[in-house]
């Protein structure tokens, strides 16, 4: 029962290295979503998605990149990382409609951005 | 401004203490409220739901007043495991889905 796969759990990137975080749940779940959390700032949503095929835009959407081609996996793209994107980032799942308050997390990842 | 805003404490109480946090939010359109706790660092998990007419969950009570966009988490009889960080959430859906969360307010409960 694996819920939500978050990785890596650790990653340093140079500035202008591009990654990908990957995300995956097996509960069947339409929506997804991609938090960052800093310091002061709470969970900030960075792009969500109701189902394959559909993504958009949360808070902060600048500087990343989603996908959604299967309902199980969710990845964020850092085309160009920037040291502003230093941050604990947390990939989410829920369902749509009743029980959608419930979000699944990840563990999380740390990146720093040097 | 920030749509939801919280005290980010932190509170330091001792055990047995009753200790309450609020929350503002600032869009009139939003339709339903959740308190998440989130345990140093690690993934924020859902604590309750609020409701319009106030709800309790053991310890917990969770109060909503719409007119004046607040939000607010009551706990009794603290507990050591109490201590963590709270986030207030709110959603511009009935249900829930787009979540928008809080700073989160920090508790330490001490011996």
């Amino acid at each position: 029962n694996a819920g939500v796969t978050q990785t890596p759990k650790f990653q340093v990137l140079k500035t202008g290295q591009s990654m990908t975080l990957q995300c995956a749940q097996d509960m069947n779940h339409e929506y997804m979503s991609w938090y960052r959390q800093d310091p002061g700032m709470g969970l900030r949503l960075i792009h969500y998605s109701v189902g394959a095929g559909i993504t958009d835009q949360g808070e902060v959407p600048n500087g990343y990149n989603v996908s959604r081609s299967t309902t199980e996996d969710f990845p964020l793209r850092l085309l160009s990382a920037a040291p502003s994107q230093t941050s604990v980032y947390f990939c989410a799942s829920s369902y749509q409609g009743a029980g959608s308050e419930k979000l699944f997390f990840g563990s999380g990842t740390q990146l720093s951005v040097l | 401004r920030k749509e939801v805003e919280q005290d980010p404490g932190p509170f330091n109480v001792p055990e047995g203490a009753t200790v309450a946090f609020n929350c503002t939010y600032s869009n009139s359109a939003s339709q339903s409220f959740f308190w998440y706790r989130q345990d140093c660092r690690k993934e924020p998990k859902l604590l309750m739901s609020v409701y319009s007419s106030g709800n309790e969950d053991g310890r917990f009570t969770a109060q909503l007043n719409r007119a004046s966009q607040y939000i607010s988490l009551l706990i009794r009889d603290s507990k050591l495991s109490d201590s963590a960080t709270y986030l207030c959430v709110v959603s511009r859906y009935n249900q829930g889905g787009k979540l928008i969360f809080g700073q989160g307010t920090e508790l330490s409960v001490k011996p």
